[in-house]
């Protein structure tokens, strides 16, 4: 079955613009989370949500930094005035539960410049 | 929130076994450990969760001892393409938004 998908790949923004990063979970996945992983780092956690409940958003660096997930399937992560620091690759995954595996998705490769 | 200890780096002989070892001495009764490995420009990848006592897969096996204060996974013959970032992390239901995956250990295997 098709696993967790994300789009774009790439995304090079100049600084002060504003980006959407989607993300498709494996369907049925009720857990979806984002990660925010530097180069050489592990992946450092954003936001979780369980179905379309919001339930963790203590990771998001910023006030600049939304994520949604209105119908508790697709997810959208938006960065607002988008600043150098925030250069990353964004992860996201989706598992069946909040414990159970994580399946992540290939990243967006965010650049700032 | 348990924390975890693993080694930065290893190295190995293509069709050695390597086990890597995951230190979390605060670990919670309810605690799951689940290990992941992460090639360059790839999400991770799930590769086994356990509880307690051994689990075995088509990829690897997770030895947790009795006082669950360590854990170790294990993979068979290794192969070049088993060169990756290993990443151990434990929590719970409770704690499963406050996971975190350290630096992970980043596994070498050469010829």
């Amino acid at each position: 079955g098709a696993g967790v998908s994300q789009s774009p790949r790439y995304k090079v923004a100049k600084r002060g613009q504003d980006v959407a990063l989607r993300c498709d979970p494996i369907s049925g996945h009720v857990s979806l989370f984002w990660y925010q992983q530097a180069l050489g780092q592990g992946p450092e956690f954003l936001t979780y949500f369980q179905n379309e409940a919001q339930l963790d958003k203590s990771g998001l660096p910023s006030d600049r930094f939304f994520a949604e997930r209105p119908e508790g399937s697709v997810s959208t992560l938006k960065i607002q005035r988008t600043q150098q620091e925030d250069s990353a690759v964004y992860l996201c995954a989706s598992s069946p539960g909040p414990i159970e595996g994580q399946y992540f998705g290939p990243g967006t490769r965010l650049t700032v410049l | 929130l348990a924390k975890t200890t693993q080694p930065i780096s290893m190295d190995s002989y293509e069709g050695q076994e390597v086990n890597i070892t995951c230190s979390h001495n605060n670990i919670a009764t309810n605690d799951y450990i689940t290990w992941y490995q992460q090639f360059p420009s790839q999400g991770p990848r799930f590769i086994i969760q356990g509880y307690k006592t051994k689990v075995t897969n088509e990829v690897a096996s997770l030895f947790i001892p009795a006082d669950r204060k360590s854990s170790t996974l294990s993979l068979p013959r290794v192969s070049l393409s088993d060169t990756a970032v290993y990443y151990c992390l434990v929590g719970n239901t409770g704690t499963a938004s406050k996971l975190t995956f350290g630096t992970g250990t980043r596994l070498q295997v050469t010829l």
